[in-house]
């Protein structure tokens, strides 16, 4: 079964909204979850590193106010796109390792649409 | 930095054909190297994963992938394909020392097999 839960699954929100995603360790305690972006035909590509109970780490060229991360919990980190246009709109996906050299987990993902 | 390409980025083939996909990585210490499969509508999902020991490595399905250290490689191989194996897969790395999970992903290889 998911050991990772994502939500929601698909948002559509007009420009200028705000949207929160979650990611959720269901069985095991994440200190370090990781965000995703894929774009249609493309590959996965890491946007930020979400570390419990201090700030999240970002890849190069992504905007740290523009997708702000919270990890208050060893089992919740949040992606919150502020006031998200149209070029936002793509496939974000989360995912969760237990300790150690171990493989992810990923969420579902959420498919993000900005009209 | 470490980086991932797959040579092949659409593949057609005839059920119980054989496949190989290619996955080259570039890194200048030790891995872990991973494939995952994306099937139509769903989520990311580890097929085998290779951390040390028998560079040949069977995961599930049927899937199997070779580590050649001296090319770089973790090409994933079946013997024979079925229609169900269509979907696309990803070859990715992260880097021994580095947070696990943290991982970088080749640009993907679309399967179709056609029945």
């Amino acid at each position: 079964g998911a050991v990772v839960s994502q939500h929601p699954s698909r948002v559509i929100c007009k420009s200028g909204t705000s949207v929160k995603i979650e990611c959720r360790s269901l069985d095991f305690q994440a200190t370090t979850m990781f965000w995703y972006r894929q774009f249609p035909k493309q590959s996965l590509m890491l946007m930020a590193t979400s570390n419990e109970g201090s700030k999240a780490t970002y890849e190069q060229g992504v905007e740290k106010d523009k997708f702000l991360i919270n990890h208050a919990s060893l089992t919740l980190s949040t992606l919150t796109v502020t006031s998200a246009h149209p070029e936002d709109s793509s496939f974000y996906i989360c995912s969760a390792g237990r300790v150690g050299n171990q493989p992810q987990h990923f969420g579902d993902g959420t498919r993000l649409s900005i009209l | 930095a470490q980086s991932v390409s797959q040579h092949n980025h659409h593949v057609i083939l005839s059920e119980a054909a054989s496949l190989e996909l290619g996955c080259n990585y570039s890194y200048g210490g030790t891995v872990n190297l991973f494939w995952y499969v994306q099937y139509p509508g769903q989520h990311l999902q580890l097929l085998l994963k290779y951390f040390s020991g028998d560079p040949l490595v069977k995961g599930i399905k049927g899937f199997e992938a070779e580590f050649i250290k001296s090319k770089f490689s973790f090409n994933l191989r079946k013997p024979s394909v079925q229609w169900s194996d269509t979907a696309e897969y990803f070859c990715a790395v992260n880097g021994y020392n580095t947070n696990a999970g943290k991982s970088t992903f080749g640009d993907g290889t679309t399967l179709t097999v056609k029945p």
